[in-house]
């Protein structure tokens, strides 16, 4: 199976500020996807972005993807206390997985 | 709350009990998904179904036993369980299994706890 790997592993801020994560994975993917999991639930999937795709918005999010690099980065622009969560990659390569997650802690 | 329902929300056992955790989506999807997460870590994929069809095991235990009685419903029979087993354990639907190519729609899990 493929596995990204995000970093950084943890990440604070304050209320407004911008929020970048980071995801690095070795294999080719027919796309790459961004799931956000509040503690204890589930995780919601957030934005979608295919091979051919270089940028993709949705509200607040911004997610570039760079296949030359194997990598892509997901924003969030003024964030909000209820941004706080466990942000994870997922390669549409096969058999997807997800990696170790980047933890966002937006302080009010 | 989300369109993948997950029963029942919590559940603590004895490593001699039979439970099992049932999962339901109504969006027509055609493939379903067990993951089990520990804490302070990813999830990790157990078992896919396509059209109903085991299509994925992970090489889980045969303590952990999946059923897919129709498109819509999914469920993990358990038996016999060790405490190491306690997690988070997910119910995630997708709208088809290409290989990752659909977005997965989870349910907010079940919380096990073997005693």
């Amino acid at each position: 199976s493929q596995q990204g790997e995000e970093d950084p592993q943890a990440l604070s801020i304050q209320e407004g500020e911008n929020a970048t994560m980071n995801c690095s994975y070795k294999t080719s993917i027919n796309n790459l996807q961004w799931y956000r999991q509040n503690s204890g639930r589930g995780l919601v999937h957030l934005i979608l972005i295919r091979s051919n795709e270089r940028e993709k918005h949705s509200g607040r999010l911004r997610v570039t993807l760079d296949t030359s690099k194997k990598s892509s980065s997901l924003l969030i622009t003024a964030s909000r206390a209820a941004d706080t969560a466990s942000y994870f990659c997922a390669l549409g390569a096969g058999k997807s997985t997800f990696g170790d997650g980047t933890t966002l802690t937006v302080k009010p | 709350d989300t369109e993948v329902t997950q029963t029942p929300k919590h559940l603590v056992m004895g490593m001699t009990n039979k439970k099992s955790l049932k999962c339901e989506q109504h969006m027509g999807h055609r493939a379903m998904y067990w993951y089990k997460q520990k804490a302070k870590k990813p999830p990790e994929l157990m078992f896919v179904y396509s059209y109903e069809k085991l299509s994925i095991n992970e090489s889980v235990p045969s303590r952990f036993s999946p059923e897919c009685p129709n498109s819509s419903l999914l469920n993990l029979h358990l038996h016999a369980l060790q405490p190491e087993d306690s997690a988070l354990y997910l119910c995630a639907s997708s709208q088809g299994w290409g290989g990752g190519n659909s977005p997965l729609h989870f349910g907010n899990g079940t919380r096990l706890t073997v005693t």
